[in-house]
């Protein structure tokens, strides 16, 4: 089993829409939380951290950390075209290095 | 201005050769990264190196050296280049090691092997 299970979709939905993102884990000593987005030909941009379990909100992006569940989500509200895009989760520990999840490849159609 | 740049944005070359890949900051970071995304868009660390120094070696072939001249440069020499190098190899910076500063990253470098 992996260390970050995400699915890699690719996920098209239509423009407003609620976007929901997860990704599992294994490794239950993990503590920080992490979204990322990657634009088409560009490098990965931090979105939303979260440390430990619980709710973070910034303008339409929730991130959500179950640790219980090893689970964490990242919805997206009044999903517009500029969010097509591929999102990636990613996880350590301190000390240790950021493990990613594989990436979702998210559409947003107008 | 570009906060994480690399150098060449992309690589075309023969198995076998050497190459090189630089990768400057201007964050004022200490902390700097390579990390491989292969073509399943899987993104793996490589290396770290925090104040020049190296602090995160993952299981990577020796033929990847890291060269770090100072805190805001943080290069790749690949030797004998195989076949399945073949990536895109990512730079990234951060203030420090704390795993609540973000990193952030440059646009990459496209690396095909013939």
């Amino acid at each position: 089993q992996k260390e970050v299970e995400q699915d890699p979709g690719p996920l098209s939905v239509p423009e407003g829409a609620i976007v929901s993102l997860n990704c599992t884990y294994s490794n239950s000593a993990f503590q920080y939380f992490m979204w990322y987005r990657q634009y088409s030909r560009k490098g990965p941009e931090l979105l939303m951290y979260t440390y430990s379990s619980g709710n973070k909100e910034d303008g339409r992006f929730t991130a959500q950390v179950d640790k219980s569940s090893k689970y964490i989500s990242l919805f997206i509200r009044d999903s517009q075209p500029s969010d097509s895009a591929t999102y990636l989760c990613a996880m350590n520990r301190r000390g240790t290095p950021l493990v990613f999840g594989k990436g979702t490849r998210l559409s947003v159609i107008a | 201005d570009t906060a994480v740049s690399q150098t060449p944005k992309y690589l075309v070359t023969q198995m076998g050769n050497d190459k090189s890949i630089k990768c400057e900051q201007n964050l004022g970071h200490d902390t700097m990264y390579w990390y491989k995304q292969d073509s399943k868009k899987f993104l793996k660390i490589m290396f770290s190196y925090n104040n020049k120094e190296l602090i995160i070696n993952e299981t990577v072939p020796n033929r990847f050296s890291p060269k770090s001249p100072d805190k805001a440069h943080l290069n790749l020499h690949i030797n004998s280049l195989e076949l399945g190098d073949s990536a895109v190899y990512f730079c990234a910076s951060s203030r420090g090691t704390d795993p609540n500063q973000p990193q952030h990253f440059g646009d990459g470098t496209r690396l095909s092997i013939l």
